[in-house]
């Protein structure tokens, strides 16, 4: 069984630019989640999402972030307009129905504005 | 609002000897879930052990395992016979599901910095 899948790993912007961070869920996982990693930090609740529903997302930034997860394809992560403060590293996590507390973690995006 | 403290912010161990490490936590929940992750320096964050707050058993994943203590909310962490891939940060998480909004986000604390030396 696959583990979480995201892409790209690395990505860089320049400020200004629009940044698409990609997760695919571990098969069977109905529940994403999306944290943000500052450095010397730990991770940040950003969004909670499930097919095609935002369940909650108390953690985005009010402007130039947004998530889905749609019907068919990954959960995208979407910042518009990057700024230097975006520079981050990006988990996806994702939870089997019958287990929602427990959460496996992709691999991380690691974003760098310039 | 849940907080996660761990105040160690760097340990040492010697190569084949055990570690401990501390973690606390704050919450007026009696339901919930303490996790320990391990970051090393790939940045992969894995799962190491998973405890419930109803189960009065410490868990145990090899030479993993936790002393869980409900009343004082402390879940520290022992490594024994230490190896060299050990060597990471470590971060204790929190979660209370089912318990209103907000509860399906992980809370981390900031992370120990564990070193093994060989």
């Amino acid at each position: 069984n696959a583990g979480v899948m995201q892409n790209p790993r690395h990505l860089v912007r320049r400020r200004g630019q629009e940044a698409r961070l990609r997760c695919s869920p571990m098969k069977g996982h109905s529940h994403v989640y999306w944290y943000r990693q500052l450095p010397e930090e730990g991770l940040k609740f950003m969004v909670y999402l499930q097919k095609e529903n935002i369940i909650d997302e108390s953690g985005m930034p009010k402007e130039r972030f947004s998530a889905e997860f749609p019907k068919e394809g990954p959960s995208i992560l979407r910042i518009q307009q990057v700024v230097r403060g975006d520079s981050a590293a990006y988990f996806c996590a994702s939870s089997p129905p019958s287990s929602i507390e427990t959460q496996y973690f992709g691999p991380g995006t690691r974003l760098l504005v310039l | 609002a849940q907080t996660v403290t761990q105040s160690q912010p760097e340990m040492s161990v010697q190569e084949a000897e055990t570690v401990t490490l501390s973690c606390t936590y704050d919450t007026s929940e009696s339901d919930y879930y303490l996790f320990w992750y391990k970051q090393p320096p790939s940045r992969q964050m894995i799962l190491v052990i998973r405890q419930e707050a109803y189960k009065q058993q410490n868990a145990t994943e090899n030479r993993f395992s936790v002393n869980f203590q409900k009343a004082a909310k402390s879940f520290s962490l022992k490594i024994s016979d230490s190896q060299l891939g050990d060597a990471a940060m470590y971060f204790c998480a929190y979660i209370a599901p089912y318990s209103g909004a907000g509860s399906y986000q992980l809370t981390f604390g900031k992370g120990t910095k564990l070193s093994v030396i060989p």
